[in-house]
């Protein structure tokens, strides 16, 4: 069964400060890694999607990487700002298993604060 | 513009009274799903559908009902709601093959169940 770890919980920086948020997962027989993020009481947002054979995807500030063998995956964060401030979610699509189906499982989240 | 869009965004209701949340998407997706998220167990999918009159089980169906009619659309009905399903509410949708692409999903709706 897949298991999504975050670490740390829950994060503290001061504003412009580059921060790496961590991601792992217990079975590397995945389809792709999404992370997400989720305001306070609202949706989540899809920040990158990695396909299973990429290594990693960059979008402005961010950069994802992915290390399939390992089970890990990290989001830098550069010269982060207050606006930062959310929960970032890491999801893995597992591939299909006899009796089941793939589907998306989530780590808990990484809370991060940036102090202005 | 494209999206998930659930309604309502908040409800609150009582034990046993029959309700439904609606998840309708704009982006022509196959795939659909149900998550709910609570505090210190994350996000659990409830029931997924992989195209139209296609729907199954996810990891917590109890006491949920899904129809899959129109593919745009996917309702989530709770014929008897109980305080153990108060939480906060997504629905996703993906193109298929869905692990080819990312998953978008709603806004949430948040149920507290009196």
């Amino acid at each position: 069964k897949q298991e999504v770890t975050q670490i740390p919980a829950a994060l503290s920086v001061p504003e412009g400060e580059n921060l790496v948020l961590n991601c792992s997962f217990t079975d590397s027989a995945i389809y792709n890694l999404q992370w997400f993020r989720q305001d306070p009481g609202k949706g989540l947002t899809s920040l990158l999607l990695i396909q299973s054979s990429q290594r990693e995807q960059t979008s402005g500030r961010l950069n994802a990487s992915l290390d399939k063998s390992s089970g890990r995956s990290t989001l830098y964060i550069a010269a982060s700002q207050p606006g930062d401030s959310a929960t970032y979610l890491c999801a893995v699509l597992g591939v299909i298993t006899q009796g089941g189906s793939e589907k998306l499982v989530f780590g808990k989240g990484t809370k991060l604060t940036v102090n202005p | 513009e494209a999206q998930v869009t659930q309604n309502p965004r908040y409800l609150i209701t009582v034990t046993g009274k029959k309700l439904t949340v609606t998840c309708s998407q704009n982006m022509n997706h196959e795939y659909m799903s149900w998550y709910r998220q609570d505090p210190g167990l994350g996000l659990r999918q409830i029931y997924y559908s992989m195209n139209v009159e296609v729907t199954d089980k996810g990891d917590v169906p109890e006491g949920y009902k899904v129809s899959r009619k129109e593919k745009r659309n996917f309702p989530l009905i709770l014929e008897s709601p109980s305080p153990n399903q108060t939480s906060l509410y997504f629905c996703a949708s993906s193109f298929q093959p869905h692990y080819n692409y990312g998953y978008t999903f709603g806004s949430g709706t948040r149920l507290t169940v009196v």
